[in-house]
């Protein structure tokens, strides 16, 4: 079983507020992915580490949202300013590898109102 | 163009029979592993098995197995002996070696199993 955690498991915010989730990754994994599963069950990959480096982020990430993976602490994903749009899913997996099985946390579920 | 396509939505089943859920995929690499993950209602995506592309081993873990058709782009999930536990979302998920980089998973869309007792 997947020893991933995500804090917390439900975050409701206005349009225009933060937002800010977070994720431990299993232990000795130094690869960490950012996804978001919106309503109709489709995957987007937002942005992955490995340790506390930025490997790959799509678009969206760069401009609203901003990340980290710091060393000794929780990794985060934070949308400076909600949107309707960002209501989903977020779910962090981490891997031994890039090309490893990924294991994912039960994810953080965030309704924008 | 969508890269991993799960046909169908849903599925449902008896207690005690036997499952395939199908899955084909797009990828011009040479080395690629495909995966397949249960979802649960709690959220947590739950890894099953994985098939590398270079393998001809028939992959098996416990009551899933899968059939890798590698020149039809097809990898399909067998779960054998279906308990209501069973029951849930699974995906089908393609990993690329492009470049040696870090890459990411693409999802196909789910089938939804639902396991009678």
């Amino acid at each position: 079983n997947s020893k991933v955690i995500q804090t917390p498991r439900y975050l409701v915010k206005g349009q225009g507020q933060k937002a800010k989730m977070r994720c431990i990754p299993e232990k000795g994994h130094p690869v960490v992915f950012w996804y978001q599963q919106n309503k109709n069950n489709e995957f987007k990959f937002l942005i992955n580490f490995q340790n506390q480096e930025v490997l790959q982020q799509i678009d969206m990430t760069e401009k609203r949202f901003s990340a980290e993976c710091p060393s000794n602490s929780p990794c985060s994903l934070e949308i400076q300013s909600s949107e309707a749009g960002d209501s989903a899913l977020y779910l962090c997996a981490s891997s031994l590898s890039g090309y490893a099985e990924q294991f994912f946390g039960p994810g953080t579920r965030l309704t924008v109102l | 163009a969508e890269k991993v396509i799960q046909v169908w939505s849903t599925a449902s089943r008896q207690e005690g029979e036997e499952l395939t859920l199908d899955c084909s995929y797009e990828t011009s690499q040479v080395l690629y592993h495909l995966f397949w993950y249960k979802h649960l209602l709690s959220g947590e995506m739950v890894f099953l098995i994985r098939q590398t592309s270079s393998s001809t081993a028939k992959e098996r873990s416990g009551r899933y197995s899968v059939v890798f058709q590698k020149s039809l782009k097809s990898i399909s999930l067998i779960i054998s002996a279906l308990q209501p536990d069973d029951s849930g979302k699974y995906f089908c998920a393609l990993w690329e070696l492009v470049m040696s980089n870090y890459n990411v998973l693409y999802f196909g869309s789910g089938t939804k199993l639902t396991v009678e007792p």
